[in-house]
């Protein structure tokens, strides 16, 4: 059963310590992506990567890092220096088809709350 | 500055009717658009795709249409069914693969 799969679903943390979300996917596709939702807001782009071992920055990287050292794996790390770590936290991953079709399949999302 | 715009924050459509959603761009050198569907706390649900070679794609009840002169695509629903109420996002992915979001269209049918 192929997918994206983000944990933990809900997420606490205090102001100033480091979290690292999970994502994983099986559907063997080389683009992931990390955006966050604010109430009232579109999906802001965090990061994204095309390759294994390499990813580039999105519209609203500062205070943000990630690593993809493995093909289904996408890990964002939220530090201290973001200064409004709370939102609601997407992963995706995406494929082009014989150069036709492209799509774009999103994980069920963690909602951060940092107090 | 926005590249992708959506400029009816909501819309209301009558059960059977035809939803039209709208959707502007800016950059003329993005390669694929895309409609997703949304529930709250939950992620984006992929609709349809077209290519900037295409003008129309057609799926089941969802029609996409571009227009690159004016840059405008619509997506059209029909017909339209209660469990099509959610927001909608349009997306634009550059030959990067960056992918960027408008804000939404929040879609309400009407019984």
């Amino acid at each position: 059963d192929g997918g994206i799969t983000q944990s933990p679903k809900y997420l606490f943390r205090k102001e100033g310590q480091n979290v690292t979300l999970s994502c994983e996917q099986n559907l063997n596709h080389d683009a992931m992506y990390w955006y966050r939702q604010d109430p009232g807001q579109g999906l802001r782009l965090i990061y994204y990567s095309q390759i294994v071992n390499d990813f580039q920055k999105g519209d609203i990287a500062e205070g943000y890092s990630v690593s993809r050292e493995k093909k289904e794996s996408f890990p964002l790390t939220v530090t201290s220096a973001q200064k409004n770590p709370t939102a609601f936290y997407l992963c995706a991953s995406s494929i082009r088809w014989q150069g036709k079709r492209y799509e774009q399949y999103f994980g069920p999302g963690t909602r951060l709350t940092v107090t | 500055d926005q590249q992708v715009k959506q400029n009816s924050p909501s819309l209301s459509v009558q059960e059977g009717r035809i939803s039209i959603l709208n959707c502007d761009y800016t950059n003329s050198m993005f390669d694929y658009f895309l409609w997703y569907k949304k529930y709250p706390a939950e992620g984006p649900t992929f609709l349809i795709s077209i290519s900037s070679i295409k003008d129309k794609n057609e799926d089941g009840r969802f029609t996409v249409f571009l227009n690159k002169s004016a840059k405008h695509l619509s997506l059209h629903i029909v017909p339209s069914q209660p469990g099509d109420s959610a927001v909608y996002f349009c997306a634009a992915r550059g030959r990067d693969d960056k992918i960027i979001f408008g804000k939404g269209t929040r879609l309400h049918i009407l019984p």
